[in-house]
């Protein structure tokens, strides 16, 4: 299993309001999922990772309350930026790991979700 | 902090060329060093990886040399061809933790 898709693909939203995106596994299943924010012209930054049945894991620097993270089942990850303002417009990418295949291969990343705020 | 840097940002190279991309890594402790390539709006795409106790792997097109000693990391590619066009970057990834660190990418561009 090798495809995770995300939705929507890319968003507008205005300055106050939230905004969920999706990230699923299509053809396998994953206890764990990762999520990215990367700005024009730099790297992908990890914000989170997020578990299956249990709380995120955050990375330092990334507001726990601003980006809610749920992992409510083995195949389905979302991450709600709340209250969004325009610098956190970006590119939010998940990937997601297949534990049944060997380590170094085995997380799989989504199209991506570009998100504009206005 | 621990990081993974590139030393070019960008790189042109002629068709038919083989491309080498470079990479400085500061954590010792990583397990897997991993190359991935991002055409523009899409997610990364893996290309090849490789575990911290070898120095050398080859793939189809691509190779990663691997030096501990200086921790330095590169993708050869042989052959270029104007597909290769993308962003490229190099990661790592401890197995304890699952999770993969980028480093800051190399645009690869293709002279005809």
């Amino acid at each position: 299993g090798a495809v995770v898709s995300q939705h929507p693909s890319w968003v507008i939203c205005k300055s106050g309001t939230s905004v969920k995106i999706e990230c699923r596994s299509l053809d396998f299943q994953a206890t764990t999922m990762f999520w990215y924010r990367q700005f024009p012209k730099q790297s992908l930054m990890l914000m989170a990772t997020s578990n299956e049945g249990s709380k995120a894991t955050y990375e330092q620097g990334v507001e726990k309350d601003k980006f809610l993270i749920n992992h409510a089942s083995l195949t389905l990850s979302t991450l709600t930026v709340t209250s969004a303002h325009p610098e956190d417009s970006s590119f939010y990418i998940c990937s997601a790991r297949n534990e049944g295949l060997p380590e170094g291969n085995e997380q799989f990343f989504g199209p991506g979700t570009r998100l504009t705020v206005l | 902090g621990e990081s993974v840097g590139l030393h070019l940002p960008t790189l042109s190279v002629q068709e038919g060329d083989n491309s080498i991309i470079n990479c400085a890594y500061s954590n010792s402790a990583s397990d897997y060093f991993i190359w991935y390539k991002q055409e523009s709006g899409k997610g990364p795409q893996f290309i090849i990886d490789i575990r911290s106790n070898m120095d050398k792997r080859q793939g189809q097109r691509v190779t990663v040399l691997l030096n501990k000693t200086v921790k330095h990391l590169s993708l050869q590619i042989a052959a270029t061809q104007p597909g290769d066009s993308a962003v490229y970057f190099c990661a790592e990834k401890y197995s304890s933790a699952s999770k993969i660190i980028f480093g800051s990418g190399t645009r690869l561009s293709i002279r005809p």
